[in-house]
Parts: C-alpha cells; structure tokens; sequence
C-alpha cells in the first residue's frame, strides 16, 4: 500500500535559515507526490506537486521539493525561514489513480526563531 | 473559480448527541469528495470519499456516516456522538483527474463534551 513517512513531528529553524522536511514514500505505482501547509485553524493549501517530468518541482512561497526515485524521497525545501513559514506541513502520496485519495504524513509542525 | 465551504466553523456537542457537518462546493461539477479527521498528533484520517451522488465509500469503520444527496454536498453525520469523535474535520475535492489536486475546505472545530 502507498505510504509516506515524515520524521520529527516538530522541526525548529531560525529565520534565515535554511528549512528541510523530509518525506519518504512508499509507492507500487509510479507516483504522484503533494506537500501540503496547514496554518491554525486552517484547511490544507497546496504548495507544490510532482506528478510526472521534471524532478525539480518548485512552488509557492519559495519552496521547492525534488522528487528522488532512487531514494524513494520527495524532500521540501526553502533556503531562507520567515517567520511567517510558521506552520504545519504535510506529504501525501497518491493511492488510487481513479478516484484521487491521498495517504498523508504525520506532518511537521515547523516553528521560525527569530 | 471554484470554491468550497464548511459550515458550522465551530461545534461543540455532548456526548451522545447527533450530528450533522456540511461540505458545499462552486464552481466545478461532478467532484470527487473527501471527508476527512485531524485528530491532535495524528495528521489527516481518510474518513469517506464520493465520486458521485450516492456514491460513498467508508475508509475506516467508526460511528460516523457520510451522504451526498446533491452532485456538490457532501454531508457527515452521526447518531450517538463519542467522544473520540472529537476533532478537525476537513472536506476537500478535486475534479477527478489523474493528477489534480486536492481543495480543501477551511475546516470544523468539532469538541465532543
């Protein structure tokens, strides 16, 4: 079954550094891979996708992610913290093509130190 | 553009008592739906999802139920609220393609007492 796995429920980064969620998946099929930024009190937002193509996917707010088949990998990254990247985020990989369902991680809660 | 919307914002119930969340999208039509759990530390729960009216798949076996008795509301109920039950819940929907992405809703803060 597809899976995907974040370490480190909490992850502290001082603003101007650099910030780096790891996500591993787990996948029977080719897969379609999603990060995902949750504020308080908030619905999910996309931040970014890797369905097929280019390994470098880059999206909103400055982070990119690169999707690394070999190491089963789909790292999110952003170079400079601000405080306002103060948030939850999520990996989610995709489990049935037909009707879309996602299987999520357990998410970073990331905090920004000033 | 589509939009999607959740109501109430905010719930708090006893336990044992009935319940009813509403989902409503704009704007597309014939969307999958997705209703989802957010429980403190455990990340999102897949709950239902529909790919057309009358149309519900349950992921995991609990007290809860979903309908969609409409092609754009997708609706979450229960009789006899736990309180386990207690929690985030999220509806989101995507238009069915192999890649897009899913929407989702802003969220009801459910506290079962």
């Amino acid at each position: 079954a597809q899976s995907v796995t974040q370490l480190g429920s909490h992850v502290s980064v001082s603003e101007g550094a650099l910030v780096l969620l790891r996500c591993n998946y787990s996948s029977s099929v080719p897969p379609y891979l999603f990060w995902y930024v949750q504020y308080p009190n908030q619905g999910l937002q996309l931040l970014l996708k890797y369905t097929t193509g280019a390994t470098l996917v880059k999206g909103i707010n400055g982070f990119e992610a690169e999707f690394k088949k070999s190491e089963t990998s789909f790292h999110l990254t952003k170079p400079s913290a601000h405080m306002s990247d103060a948030a939850e985020y999520f990996c989610a990989v995709s489990v049935s093509y037909g009707n879309n369902r996602l299987a999520f991680g357990k998410g970073n809660q990331v905090v920004v130190i000033p | 553009s589509q939009t999607i919307h959740q109501w109430p914002a905010t719930l708090v119930q006893p336990v044992g008592s009935p319940l009813s969340l509403e989902c409503t999208v704009e704007g597309t039509s014939n969307p999958n739906l997705y209703w989802y759990r957010q429980a403190a530390g455990r990340g999102l729960q897949l709950l239902f999802y529909s790919i057309g009216i009358d149309q519900i798949s349950s992921e995991v076996p609990q007290n809860l139920s979903a309908s969609r008795p409409q092609d754009r509301q997708f609706i979450l109920s229960s009789k006899k609220l736990l309180l386990s039950d207690s929690g985030f819940y999220l509806c989101a929907w995507t238009s069915g393609g192999r890649t897009d992405t899913q929407y989702f809703g802003p969220g009801t803060r459910l506290t079962v007492l």
